[in-house]
């Protein structure tokens, strides 16, 4: 099983829609969760970290849920600006101390249009 | 916020050069930076953790020989690409945790070998 999974897509959402991505992942010790966004053939850029009680964010709200291992992300009044590949991103439980590389799902291709 | 500054952005070389990639972090120190790679249409990938000022921590996988890591100061870390062949072509991003949430990434850096 992989260890962080999302629907690949492409979504193709019309603008000023509402849109919501979901995400699991594998390790139920996973301290800490991100959405990023990457843009065609650019760096990741974090679009917001994911806490347990949820949080929101202008447009944007995320979610989790431990008990099934899932993260969401949900967007509101879709922009064309919005078109890119999300990412859902765990960072694995720490051991031994020091720090840990992330772990990336494939990404969701979202396509908005006009 | 935190900014992590990676060069070169893009790289053309021949079979069986060796290619150096640096990544600064220019406001912030960093004693432990991440070097990934991505493949066209796929999620980034850890490569291996670099660790100021002690040996890096590289992934299962990944050739510690081919893949040189040194991470002599606070905010430098290199990635040296040894005897590149066509299937090293990628695009290799660095990171670090920063000051505030989530984690930083370079700009990347699109190795094409031929």
């Amino acid at each position: 099983r992989k260890e962080v999974e999302q629907d690949p897509g492409p979504f193709n959402v019309p603008e000023g829609a509402t849109v919501a991505f979901n995400c699991t992942y594998s390790n139920s010790a996973s301290q800490s969760f991100f959405w990023y966004r990457q843009d065609c053939r650019k760096e990741p850029k974090l679009l917001m970290s994911v806490y347990s009680s949820g949080n929101e964010d202008g447009r944007f709200t995320a979610q989790l849920n431990r008990a099934s291992q899932y993260i969401s992300l949900l967007i509101r009044d879709s922009k064309l600006s919005d078109s890119a590949t999300y990412l859902c991103v765990v960072n694995p439980a720490h051991s031994g101390g020091g720090a840990d590389g992330l772990t990336f799902g494939k990404g969701t291709h979202l396509i908005i249009q006009p | 916020g935190a900014v992590v500054s990676q060069h070169p952005s893009r790289v053309i070389c021949k079979s069986g050069t060796s290619v150096k990639i640096e990544c600064r972090s220019l406001d912030f120190q960093a004693t432990t930076m991440f070097w990934y790679r991505q493949f066209p249409k796929k999620s980034l990938m850890l490569m291996a953790t670099s660790n100021e000022g002690s040996k890096a921590t590289y992934e299962q996988g990944v050739e510690k020989d081919k893949f040189l890591i040194n991470h002599a100061s606070l905010t430098l870390s290199t990635l040296t690409v040894t005897s590149a062949h066509p299937e090293d072509s990628s695009f290799y991003i660095c990171s670090a945790e920063g000051t505030g949430d989530g984690y930083t990434f370079g700009s990347g850096t699109r190795l094409t070998v031929v």
